[in-house]
């Protein structure tokens, strides 16, 4: 079973829509939850950290992390056609291996005007 | 906003070759680290770097790999024998700290082709 799993899409949403991405994981000793986004080319940008199990909300964006089920997901709201770009789920242990991340293989996010 | 600065932006070698990959982290920054992405895989961890150590590696990071900070501003991937294989994006990224919660900054990636 892969560490982190994550439905590589594409997802084409038109604009406006709700988006939902989802990342399910296998080792129950992560405790931090990222997204970032990927423009083509580009390297990574932090969108949203989460510590544990809850729910973060950042404008048009909110995390959720269920530890329960190893789940975590992505909403985005009224989504624009500069969302469009690659989301990838990330992990960490935490401690002292927290900057060792263990990445999703990315949704590739399109959103049409 | 401060940012991770990487160059070349893109190197083809031939194999057997060396290579440097050089990073500038966010200049207050204390923890660095090496990631690749190999063409339509995952980003993958390659090493974190702390006070002129290495703190953890992953097993992509054989004795081929090397990192180095020479100065206080640089940080840089040495790969001494290229493979085919080790073509990919490397990301340096770096974080003032290890603390939990700490923003890890990438930069734009350096593509290498081995040929």
């Amino acid at each position: 079973q892969k560490e982190v799993e994550q439905d590589p899409g594409p997802l084409s949403v038109p604009e406006g829509a709700i988006v939902s991405l989802n990342c399910t994981y296998s080792n129950s000793a992560f405790q931090y939850f990222m997204w970032y986004r990927q423009y083509s080319r580009k390297g990574p940008e932090l969108l949203m950290y989460t510590y544990s199990s809850g729910n973060k909300e950042d404008g048009r964006f909110t995390a959720q992390v269920d530890k329960s089920s190893k789940y975590i997901s992505l909403f985005i709201r009224d989504s624009q056609p500069s969302d469009s770009a690659t989301y990838l789920c990330a992990m960490s242990v935490g401690g002292t291996s927290y900057g060792k991340l263990t990445f999703g293989q990315g949704t590739i996010l399109t959103v049409h005007p | 906003e401060p940012e991770v600065t990487q160059t070349p932006s893109h190197q083809v070698t031939q194999m057997g070759q060396e290579v440097i990959l050089r990073c500038v982290p966010i200049s207050n920054h204390l923890y660095f680290y090496w990631y690749r992405q190999i063409l339509g895989q995952k980003v993958e961890f390659l090493v974190s770097f702390y006070n002129n150590e290495i703190s953890e590696k992953s097993e992509i990071f054989d004795d081929q790999f090397s990192v180095e900070r020479p100065d206080g501003s640089n940080f840089t991937l040495k790969i001494r024998s290229t493979k085919l294989e080790d073509s990919a994006m490397y990301f340096c990224a770096s974080s003032v700290s290890d603390i939990s919660g700490n923003t890890i900054y990438f930069g734009e990636g350096s593509w290498l082709t081995v040929v």
